[in-house]
C-alpha cells in the first residue's frame, strides 16, 4: 500500500464549480501536510499547508483529520487557471512523500 | 525553482548505457531530495541528503541507481545499465534550514530521461 493515496481523478468541472480532493496517509507518525500544484510539464510548487484546525487561502480550503489520517482540499468558484494536477504531500520529519496526484480540468 | 538547477534537461540513452544527472541547489539548501516521476504519476521518493550525508535511500528502485552529494552541495544521480522502465522525469528538490516547517520544497525543472 502506498504511503499517500489520492482520488485518482481526473476531475472535469465547469467554471465556477466547487470541487474537493481527498487524500489518505498510512503513517501515523507523519508530522505535517501540504498540497502542491503541478502544471503540465512543470515542476511541483507549494500551494498551501494543511493544519488540523483547517485553513483557508482565498478560494482554497484545506483540512486535516489526524484521527482518520485524511486530508482534503476544497476549491470554490473554480477558474480555468486552476487546471492542474494537485499533489497531496506528507512530511515525516525528514522527508516528503507525494501522492500520485489528482488531475483537475476546469472547462468554460 | 528558486535556484535549483538540473542538467541535462533532456537525455536519450540506449538501453544498457550509464547516465548521470546533476542537481545544483543554491548555497544554504541543506536538504536535497531526488524523485522519479513517470508519466501521469506523482513524484516517487528516491533518496534524501542532509548536507553530504545520505540519510535515506530506501526509494532507489535497484542497485543500478546511485546518488551522491560529496561536498554537501551539488548532487549526482547515476543510473547504470539503463532499462526502458527507467524512462521518467527525475526531479531534484531542496529546502533550506527550517524548510521542514514550511514544507516548501524548491524543485528544479527536472531531467527527462528516455531510454530506447
Amino acid at each position: 500500500r502506498k504511503e499517500v493515496e489520492q482520488d485518482p481523478g481526473p476531475f472535469n468541472v465547469p467554471e465556477g464549480a466547487t470541487v474537493a480532493f481527498n487524500c489518505t496517509y498510512s503513517n501515523s507518525a507523519s508530522q505535517s501536510f501540504f498540497w502542491y500544484r503541478q502544471d503540465c510539464r512543470k515542476e511541483p510548487k507549494l500551494l498551501m499547508s494543511v493544519y488540523s484546525s483547517g485553513n483557508e487561502d482565498g478560494r482554497f480550503t484545506a483540512q486535516l483529520n489526524r484521527a482518520s489520517q485524511y486530508i482534503s482540499l476544497l476549491i470554490r468558484d473554480s477558474k480555468l487557471s486552476d487546471s492542474a494536477t494537485y499533489l497531496c504531500v506528507v512530511n515525516k520529519g525528514d522527508d516528503m512523500r507525494f501522492g500520485a496526484g489528482t488531475r483537475l480540468t476546469v472547462k468554460p | 525553482g528558486a535556484g535549483v538547477s538540473q542538467s541535462p534537461r533532456y537525455k536519450v540513452a540506449k538501453r544498457g548505457q550509464d547516465v548521470a544527472l546533476r542537481c545544483d541547489p543554491i548555497s544554504g539548501h541543506v536538504s536535497l531530495f531526488w524523485y522519479q516521476q513517470a508519466l501521469g504519476q506523482g513524484p516517487e521518493f528516491l533518496t534524501y541528503f542532509q548536507n553530504e550525508a545520505q540519510l535515506d535511500k530506501s526509494g532507489l528502485p535497484s542497485d543500478r541507481f546511485f546518488a551522491e552529494r560529496p561536498e554537501g552541495s551539488v548532487s549526482t544521480l547515476k543510473i547504470q545499465r539503463t532499462q526502458q522502465e527507467d524512462s521518467a522525469v527525475y526531479l531534484c528538490a531542496a529546502w533550506s534550514l527550517g524548510g521542514a516547517n514550511t514544507g516548501e520544497l524548491f524543485f528544479g525543472e527536472g531531467s527527462r530521461l528516455t531510454v530506447l
